[in-house]
């Protein structure tokens, strides 16, 4: 299985600076099959990214994914203020579809 | 506008069964691909499985592989999970999640791009 491993655990930013989250593939994710997802207390995740840089339909330009290997980032520039959620990671090119165990924005 | 409403919160006791429907509408049901995902309270989520709507395959995760059956009915756009022989682990908000890519020949799942409000299960005696 294809351990994504999520870093760091929470991220302490104010609102209008740069935040950059990794996630670290145990093993190569064929076609860059990598998503991002924005998750808030009480609601169902929202995807973001797929295919590791695109970005999902609606989603702001702030967000950004990149990939290098095995390393994939998740960049939100100038945080809003509904920015500050948990985002997780999941690969969908190898069977299991894996997920990170996420990491938490929060308001320093 | 897609929308994929789930069935209501359930309370089940160790070693019954339980099954969440989720209502899909908006778009051509068959085309899309389901995904199954789930969230335990406080944790992250964990990936169950994914049905294709249009042949009916499945791929399902090793740790529910034999306690969970996913189909769908075409005729009403609804997708089900069951998961049996429940365990107080399997406690959590259940998710279904409509694959981004129109492919009835899809044999694999795709980021998702519209999810279900979620529902409860809960495994207590």
């Amino acid at each position: 299985d294809i351990v994504l491993t999520q870093s760091p655990g929470t991220l302490s930013l104010s609102p209008g600076e740069r935040a950059t989250l990794s996630c670290r593939a145990s093993q190569s994710v064929r076609s860059s099959y990598l998503a991002w997802y924005q998750q808030k207390p009480g609601q169902a995740p929202r995807l973001l990214i797929y295919g590791a840089s695109n970005r999902a339909t609606g989603i702001p330009d702030r967000f950004s994914g990149s990939a290098s290997g095995t390393d994939f980032t998740l960049t939100i520039n100038r945080l809003e203020p509904e920015d500050f959620a948990v985002y997780y990671c999941q690969q969908y090119g190898s069977s299991p579809f894996t997920f990170g165990h996420g990491t938490k924005v929060e308001i320093k | 506008q897609v929308q994929l409403v789930q069935s209501g919160a359930e309370v089940k006791e160790p070693g019954a069964s339980v099954t969440v429907s989720c209502k899909a509408s908006g778009y051509t049901f068959n085309s899309y691909g389901i995904n199954w995902v789930r969230q335990a309270p406080g944790q992250g989520l964990e990936w169950m499985g994914w049905i294709s709507t249009y042949t009916g395959n499945t791929k399902y995760a090793q740790n529910v592989q034999g306690r969970v059956t996913m189909t769908t009915d075409t005729s009403t756009s609804t997708a089900y999970m069951e998961l049996r022989s429940l365990r107080s682990d399997d406690t959590a908000v259940y998710y279904c999640a409509r694959d981004m890519v129109r492919n009835q020949l899809a044999v694999v799942p795709a980021a998702a791009d519209y999810w279900g409000q979620g529902t409860l299960v809960t495994v207590s005696s």
